[in-house]
C-alpha cells in the first residue's frame, strides 16, 4: 500500500530558511500536498505539486519533488513565529482522490 | 461564507452512546469525504462520497455510517461508541478530478469517555 514518510520534528529561530522533507512509496502519485495545521484548527491547504513538475514557487514557500527518489520537500523562507504548526505531506494518485497523509512534522519557529 | 463547516465542533459523550456528526459545503462540490485524525495526529481517509454514492470505504468498524443527502451534505453516525472511537474528526470537499482543491472543514473533537 500506500505510505508517506515525514520526520517528525523540526525546530528553527526566525527568519532562517525550514526545509521539510516528506517520501513516499506511490509511483503512481500523481498529486503531491503540503498542509498545514494550526494548534487545535483544521487543514489549510498551503500548496501542491503535479507529478511532473519538479519545482513549484509560491512567495515564501517552494516545493522541490525528485519524482526518482520519491523525495518532496517542503522550503519556508524567512520563517517566522507564526508558521509553527504541523505540516503534513500528502498525496494522491489516480482514480477518484483520497488523500494518504505522512504523520506530519511540527515545525516550531523560536524568535 | 465559511466553505466546509462541521457541527458540532466539540463532542464529548459516553461509551455505547450513538452521535452524529454534520458536514455541509457551499463550494459546489460534487465530492466529500471524511478523514480521521487520531491522538497521534495520524489523519486516515474512511469514506468519500460522489454525487451521493459512496466511492470509497476503507477498513472503518460497520458501526460508522456516512449519509449523503445530497451533494453539499456528508454526515457521519456513530453507533455504540468505543473510547478508541476519540479522535478528530474532518470532512473534506472537492471536484471531482480537481485533487488539488480539496478543502477541510475545521474538524469535530469527539471524546468518549
Amino acid at each position: 500500500g500506500e505510505d508517506v514518510e515525514q520526520s517528525l520534528f523540526l525546530s528553527v529561530r526566525e527568519g532562517d530558511s525550514s526545509v521539510i522533507n516528506c517520501t513516499y512509496t506511490d509511483s503512481s502519485s500523481t498529486y503531491l500536498y503540503w498542509y498545514k495545521q494550526e494548534p487545535g484548527a483544521g487543514l489549510q491547504l498551503l500548496t501542491y505539486i503535479f507529478s511532473n513538475m519538479d519545482m513549484k514557487q509560491d512567495q515564501r514557500l517552494t516545493v522541490l519533488l525528485n519524482k526518482k527518489d520519491k523525495h518532496l520537500s517542503l522550503r519556508i523562507a524567512d520563517t517566522q513565529t507564526g508558521d509553527s504548526a504541523i505540516y503534513f505531506c500528502a498525496e494522491t494518485h489516480s482514480g477518484y482522490s483520497t488523500l494518504t497523509f505522512g504523520k506530519g512534522t511540527m515545525l516550531l519557529v523560536s524568535p | 461564507d465559511t466553505a466546509v463547516s462541521q457541527t458540532p465542533k466539540y463532542l464529548v459523550t459516553q461509551m455505547g452512546n450513538d452521535k452524529s456528526i454534520k458536514c455541509e459545503q457551499n463550494l459546489g462540490h460534487d465530492t466529500m469525504y471524511w478523514y480521521k485524525q487520531d491522538s497521534k495526529k495520524f489523519l486516515k481517509i474512511m469514506f468519500s462520497y460522489n454525487n451521493k454514492e459512496l466511492i470509497i470505504n476503507e477498513t472503518v468498524p460497520n458501526r460508522f455510517s456516512p449519509k449523503s443527502p445530497d451533494k453539499a451534505h456528508l454526515n457521519l453516525h456513530i453507533n455504540s461508541l468505543e473510547l478508541g472511537d476519540s479522535a478528530v474528526y474532518f470532512c473534506a470537499s472537492s471536484q471531482g478530478s480537481r485533487r488539488e482543491t480539496q478543502y477541510f472543514g475545521p474538524g469535530t473533537r469527539l471524546l468518549v469517555l
